[in-house]
């Protein structure tokens, strides 16, 4: 049971380029989205997060947009930098377990120079 | 460094053996949770600790998987009887309860396990 879903594998962006990551998921009870993002060899680190009661938020170069009645959040990268080059997770938690987080499959950008 | 650490990083073995992965969380971080991620996919919930109380499991966690946090710690995570299914990386996070971040997890680097 896929709750979250990232259907773009792979996304391919030029360097100072906006990068639009999508995530879509099923459960009207997630109340709170993350974003983590990761490198080879490496765990997953946190990178934004997003209410249900806010419909955007920003922090520096991302921006993350939650449209509640679509189930769909993206995540937005501007300017992107090769830097930026990782596999993203899109992630949910819900109203009736604070503690269990799920998944999509991931995306993962490739920022050409 | 004062991040999530797992150990060892890498493991294979044979398929039948017995395998077991230790988790350090960050120092104040009362809650540990353990993830297996397989290739293509994102990190999948296998269980979770408050202190020293596994408090709850997944259905992917099954008889042959057993979590232990005795001392409100460190974790292990061992797999008995090993199957090629197995083979995953094996991912721990741990978080700080009413830390008012809406519990942020943090990820340690993972165990990625070979069964052969």
């Amino acid at each position: 049971d896929q709750q979250v879903k990232q259907n773009s594998p792979s996304l391919s962006v030029q360097e100072g380029r906006i990068s639009i990551l999508n995530c879509d998921y099923t459960n009207s009870m997630f109340d709170y989205f993350l974003w983590y993002k990761k490198y080879p060899a490496e765990g997953p680190t946190f990178l934004i997060s997003i209410s249900s009661i806010k419909d955007k938020n920003e922090d520096g170069r991302f921006t993350v947009f939650l449209n509640k009645s679509a189930k769909h959040l993206s995540l937005h990268i501007v300017p992107s930098q090769p830097g930026d080059s990782a596999v993203y997770f899109c992630a949910a938690r819900g109203l009736d377990n604070f503690n269990k987080f799920y998944f999509g499959s991931g995306t993962k950008l490739n920022v050409k120079p | 460094d004062t991040g999530v650490s797992q150990d060892p990083r890498h493991k294979i073995t044979k398929r039948g053996q017995n395998v077991t992965f230790r988790c350090d969380p960050i120092s104040e971080h009362n809650r540990l949770y353990w993830y297996r991620q397989t290739l293509g996919q994102g990190p999948e919930f296998l269980t979770y600790f408050q202190n020293e109380a596994q408090l709850e499991k997944s259905r992917l966690l099954s008889d042959r998987f057993s979590a232990e946090r005795p001392k409100g710690s460190f974790s292990t995570l061992e797999i008995q009887r090993t199957e090629q299914g197995d083979s995953a990386m094996y991912l721990c996070a741990s978080s700080l309860a009413g830390g008012g971040s809406y519990n942020e997890q943090f990820f340690g680097p993972g165990t990625r396990l070979t069964v052969l």
